[in-house]
């Protein structure tokens, strides 16, 4: 079971670029790296995934260097609403429900 | 529109009390989970089910039962509660990839 490390807090600044990094030394081949977002007493929601190089949707970019054994989530220009827990997660292609290792996530803090 | 439901949303009980928290989807998805949340410990899986009548044990099953006769449901059994099962518990399906719908969570005080 692949399992992530993760700062367990961030403070930003209001429009300022976030970066969090994620570590997952014993990635498998065929893993995907995920990241989820958190609001108080709701439940995760999906962010962004990939696998290799970088990926960007309209939220959020996902950094991966060539050995995988890190990736970065970046947040362009925070506000007050991103204010939320984040989690980084390591899963197969097929993984779906497979035994996946949230953790505690990274608590961001956006600042006025 | 595509959801994933959990009733109870709120549920207090006393120890040994058998109860089920339901959780049901509509998106057709083969893969559900079991989640409970507690402060400082994060997420951890209960169990999942990567299809019908196909279940396993996560991290933390110790307590629940579990089954999954129909595709969209996956009910959450506590058959005999105590209180160190007070905690926020969150259903989850998805079709793979780890991309994971979830449901609004239930709050569940054990006394």
């Amino acid at each position: 079971l692949a399992k992530t490390t993760q700062p367990i807090s961030m403070d930003s600044y209001e429009g300022q670029e976030v970066n969090i990094t994620c570590s997952h030394n014993n990635i498998a081949t065929n893993d995907y790296i995920t990241w989820y977002q958190q609001f108080p007493s709701q439940g995760p929601r999906f962010i962004i995934q990939g696998y290799k190089t970088k990926v960007t949707n309209e939220v959020a970019s996902l950094f991966i260097p060539a050995d995988r054994k890190s990736s970065t989530l970046s947040l362009p220009r925070v506000s007050l609403s991103d204010t939320a827990v984040y989690y980084c997660l390591v899963g197969g292609l097929k993984t779906g429900a497979n035994n996946l290792f949230f953790g505690t996530g990274t608590r961001l803090t956006v600042i006025p | 529109e595509a959801q994933v439901t959990q009733n109870p949303r709120y549920l207090i009980t006393v120890t040994g009390k058998k109860l089920t928290v339901t959780c049901s989807q509509n998106m057709n998805h083969e893969y559900m989970s079991w989640y409970r949340q507690d402060p400082g410990l994060g997420l951890r899986q209960i169990y999942y089910s990567m299809n019908v009548e196909v279940t396993d044990k996560g991290d933390v099953p110790e307590g629940y039962k579990v089954s999954r006769k129909e595709k969209r449901n996956f009910p959450l059994i506590l058959e005999s509660p105590s209180p160190n099962q007070t905690s926020l518990y969150f259903c989850a399906s998805s079709s793979g990839r780890a991309e994971q719908y979830f449901g609004p969570g239930t709050r569940l005080t054990v006394t």
